[in-house]
């Protein structure tokens, strides 16, 4: 089944601790991205990724990294995470950016 | 600068009425792309439609239709006869060609469809 996994689903961590959300995707997909959605601002792409070792910066890039070291993982790094930094994560995947996107189920993050 | 707006931030009809929702996007570029995606209360982002610069046809899908206009710089969405299932967030995105390879999220209306 073609899929975006996204993990974990939740989760509840303190400020200044580092934490990362995996993301694979099983499809070949070239373009991969992150996005975060806040009540009111919809869903604003923070990193994405053309291809292997080639990422860049989407509008809300600052306190994230990115890496893609293989086609089908592109994790999320927060090295010092923040309260701002609440919200609801989605991997996403295409063949390119003008094709219709493939989702993750989500990543809820509450930094405390 | 590339931007979405959704300017109805929430509808609510009753079940069998038509809604549409719209969209106006901004850009200065002859390509790009349009999408339409659906967010049920259940979270999972959901493909709708995609519409290209060059291609003005309107488009019906079932109950659902899209009304692309260029001149206006619209790309407004048409529930017919909704139903329950229908209550959703619904979010208008735009991709433009260029090299910066990003894609812009309206803010999204959230419908609600009362029985």
């Amino acid at each position: 089944e073609a899929q975006v996994t996204q993990n974990p689903r939740y989760l509840i961590t303190v400020t200044g601790k580092k934490l990362t959300v995996t993301c694979s995707q099983n499809m070949n997909h070239e373009y991969m991205s992150w996005y975060r959605q806040d009540p009111g601002l919809g869903l604003r792409q923070i990193y994405y990724s053309m291809n292997v070792e080639v990422t860049d910066k989407g509008d809300v890039p600052e306190g994230y990294k990115v890496s893609r070291k293989e086609k089908r993982n592109f994790p999320l790094i927060l090295e010092s995470p923040s309260p701002n930094q609440t919200s609801l994560y989605f991997c996403a995947s295409s063949p390119t950016p003008g094709q219709p996107q493939h989702f993750g189920d989500g990543t809820r993050l509450s930094i405390l | 600068a590339q931007k979405v707006t959704q300017a109805q931030t929430e509808i609510s009809v009753v079940e069998k009425e038509d809604v549409t929702l719209d969209c106006v996007y901004e850009t200065r570029d002859t390509t790009y792309y349009l999408f339409w995606y659906k967010q049920p209360p259940s979270g999972e982002l959901v493909f709708l439609i995609r519409r290209n610069s060059f291609d003005e046809q309107n488009e019906i899908s079932g109950r659902y239709s899209w009304n692309f206009q260029k001149s206006t710089s619209s790309f407004n969405f048409t529930i017919t006869a909704s139903q329950v299932v229908d209550s959703a967030v619904y979010f208008c995105v735009t991709y433009r060609m260029d090299s910066s390879y990003k894609l812009i999220f309206g803010s999204g209306t959230r419908l609600l469809v009362r029985p």
